[in-house]
């Protein structure tokens, strides 16, 4: 069965370090999404990604993150320089695509569970 | 966008027994969904409903939803330990990303 795969799942890094989350969504998905959790808390939206652009952001989403599609298969989030309260379980999910522009099942990855010290 | 909010925030019961969780949420929606998730684990889909839709089934799970209330009901019949997870509303609104409300985490015990 096709799945949404991510690496690393886990990250522990120094505050205003650079981090870059990988994920590979499953390969005929058109529409791309990162996620966080903290720890206990709610599945929070970050991103949506949709031929080869942000479709839609939150507010959680600023200058410090960027995602990236380098090739056909990799998706990444890149934060460019961590503060403690960026740590989280970062999940990338994928989905085809439903008529009328509505959003269907999403695949969610295993998560990256990133530590900032 | 909104997210849906769901109630109980925990819920235990003994296997055997039946589970609900419910959703509230306060805007028109295209479809909702239901998420669960094992501790520490990604979230995996397990119901989709449209807004034209006011019931649907799978397996053990039976998903309500009436938009004159804006609720939406997550039954599991006859629960049993590999169902203790949390689980979460999801709300699709036009042209947006899914939100997910805070979850139900749910303990089923033996």
């Amino acid at each position: 069965e096709p799945e949404v795969t991510q690496t690393p799942s886990h990250q522990v890094t120094q505050m205003g370090q650079e981090v870059i989350l990988r994920c590979v969504p499953i390969s005929n998905h058109l529409y791309f999404y990162w996620y966080r959790q903290i720890l206990g808390q709610k599945v929070e939206f970050l991103v949506s990604f949709y031929n080869n652009e942000i479709s839609e952001k939150s507010e959680i989403f600023d200058d410090q993150f960027s995602v990236e599609r380098p090739d056909g298969s990799n998706f990444t989030l890149k934060i460019r320089s961590t503060k403690l309260e960026d740590s989280a379980m970062y999940f990338c999910a994928s989905f085809a695509a439903l008529a009328g522009g509505n959003t269907g099942e999403l695949f969610f990855g295993e998560g990256s569970r990133l530590t900032v010290l | 966008s909104q997210q849906g909010e769901e109630d109980p925030q925990a819920l235990s019961i003994q296997e055997g027994e039946n589970a609900t969780m419910n959703c509230s949420y306060k805007t028109s929606i295209n479809n909702l969904q239901w998420y669960r998730q094992n501790s520490g684990r990604g979230l995996v889909h397990l119901i989709l409903i449209r807004s034209n839709e006011r019931e649907k089934h799978s397996g053990r799970l039976r998903v309500t939803l009436d938009t004159s209330k804006k609720s939406s009901s997550l039954l599991i019949t006859a629960s049993r330990a590999a169902d203790t997870a949390s689980y979460f509303c999801a709300l699709n609104q036009a042209g947006t990303a899914l939100i997910f409300g805070k979850g139900t985490t749910l303990s089923v015990s033996s």
